[in-house]
């Protein structure tokens, strides 16, 4: 079975520019998670998916940071324009559904904005 | 509102020693308990969880927790520590019944001494 597909695996780019982040999840999983993690710091939700619909966005800085997932499968995440402090790495996950599920990680995607 | 302490961020031990990493929780109904693990430039892999039944979980790599309700705890070891164990662990917590989002801790960095 093959795992979370995520591209590009290293990004760098300057402040103000824009970029966008593209997860593949796993075969039949219904959910899928974007996250943050900051050198340091676990992973912080940005969002999650359910199919093609928004369960939790709570926490996506929306006056930069965009989500999609277009029939429900593979998703892209922009961050447009960048600021310094969103070096970090993105990572996407996926699960089959259900509250308590595990959630299987991608590699994720190393960003630096300079 | 749930949320994980993950007390030590950097945890040595020696190869052959136990391993034990500590987590406490909060949240406001009963939790489920997560621990992953994640090697260098690699996405997150569950390790074990918490969901119902038995208190004493068993996961990969002969890592095991006990999830104890009086303490708030979620406390991951190893009888004996190998060099391949050297990762970061970080815990995480999610409330059972309907959608809440998963909250992980800050990590521990395990490094293991020959």
């Amino acid at each position: 079975e093959a795992g979370v597909a995520q591209s590009p695996r290293y990004k760098i780019i300057e402040k103000r520019q824009s970029v966008a982040f593209w997860c593949n999840p796993i075969s039949g999983h219904a959910t899928l998670y974007w996250y943050q993690q900051i050198l340091g710091q676990g992973p912080k939700l940005l969002i999650q998916f359910q199919n093609n619909g928004v369960v939790d966005d709570s926490q996506l800085p929306k006056d930069r940071f965009s989500a999609e997932r277009l029939k429900g499968v593979d998703s892209t995440l922009k961050i447009q324009p960048a600021k310094l402090e969103d070096s970090a790495v993105y990572l996407c996950a996926s699960s089959p559904g259900s509250v308590g599920e595990t959630q299987y990680f991608g590699p994720g995607t190393r960003l630096l904005v300079l | 509102a749930q949320s994980v302490t993950q007390l030590g961020s950097h945890v040595s031990v020696s190869e052959g020693a136990l391993v034990l990493l500590r987590c406490n929780y909060s949240s406001s109904v009963p939790p489920y308990l997560f621990w992953y693990v994640q090697y260098p430039n690699q996405g997150l892999q569950l390790l074990l969880k918490y969901t119902t039944g038995a208190t004493l979980v068993k996961g990969i790599n002969g890592f095991e927790a006990e999830f104890k309700k009086s303490e708030t705890s979620f406390h991951l070891t190893k009888p004996s520590a190998h060099m391949s164990d050297a990762a970061e662990y970080f815990c995480a917590v999610t409330p059972s019944g309907g959608y809440q989002k998963v909250t992980f801790g800050t990590g521990t960095k395990l490094q293991v001494i020959p």
